[in-house]
């Protein structure tokens, strides 16, 4: 069963336009989540995290949302570029095991000049 | 700093071999967690070793194995090798307390015929 699951695989944006990458888990038990962009031919890299006692953090041009009661997070990237374009993935951790990720299956995003 | 290296980065195997995969983490960095990414399944986490230890395990058969040395270099091995095997093999590594904001290795292609 997938616990962590990203039902868009794919998302067009314009440039200078807002993306907003949704995410939504099962496990109550998470505690944790996190965001990693993956180019072609790298390994994921992280971008932005949240804990579960927040419902808001923002870096810059990166947000991510929590939602608990609904147990959905999401990414929004203002305004998005086109080396933004990756596949974006949301991972999640249970307390005491930080390094433990689950992760979703990704949605890649295509920035358009 | 110098990032997180993985080798090999190809790899060809046949059916019931083994392979060993190396990885160095960042420096002073303790803990290093395997994932293995295949089309079907995602980003699985295997496996996280800290001091030598392992911490945490994911929901793989025990063919897949791993260790840790003193200077936190890890290699992880996978003995009677399946043609479901062939995946992306990523390394991750991170500092005490940092709660999933790993650093990812480019990653060892291992391809199982």
């Amino acid at each position: 069963d997938q616990q962590v699951k990203q039902n868009s695989p794919s998302l067009s944006v314009q440039e200078g336009r807002i993306s907003i990458l949704n995410c939504d888990y099962t496990n109550s038990m998470f505690d944790y989540f996190l965001w990693y962009k993956k180019y072609p031919a790298e390994g994921p890299t992280f971008l932005i995290s949240i804990s579960s006692i927040k419902d808001k953090n923002e870096d810059g041009r990166f947000t991510v949302f929590l939602n608990k009661s609904a147990k959905h997070l999401s990414l929004h990237i203002v305004p998005s570029q086109p080396g933004d374009s990756a596949v974006y993935f949301c991972a999640a951790s249970p307390p005491t095991a930080g390094n433990m990720l689950t992760f979703g299956g990704g949605t890649r995003l295509m920035v358009k000049p | 700093k110098a990032g997180v290296t993985q080798t090999p980065r190809y790899l060809i195997k046949t059916r019931g071999q083994q392979v060993t995969l190396s990885c160095s983490p960042i420096s002073g960095h303790r803990s290093v967690s395997w994932y293995q990414q295949t089309p079907g399944q995602g980003l699985q986490f295997l496996f996280e070793y800290f001091s030598e230890t392992q911490r945490n395990k994911g929901n793989f058969p025990g063919r897949f194995s791993g260790r840790q040395f003193s200077n936190s270099r890890s290699e992880m091995n996978v003995s009677t090798l399946e043609l479901g095997d062939s995946a992306l093999y990523l390394c991750a590594s991170s500092q005490p307390g940092g709660f999933g904001e790993q650093y990812f290795g480019p990653g060892t292609r291992l391809t199982v015929t």
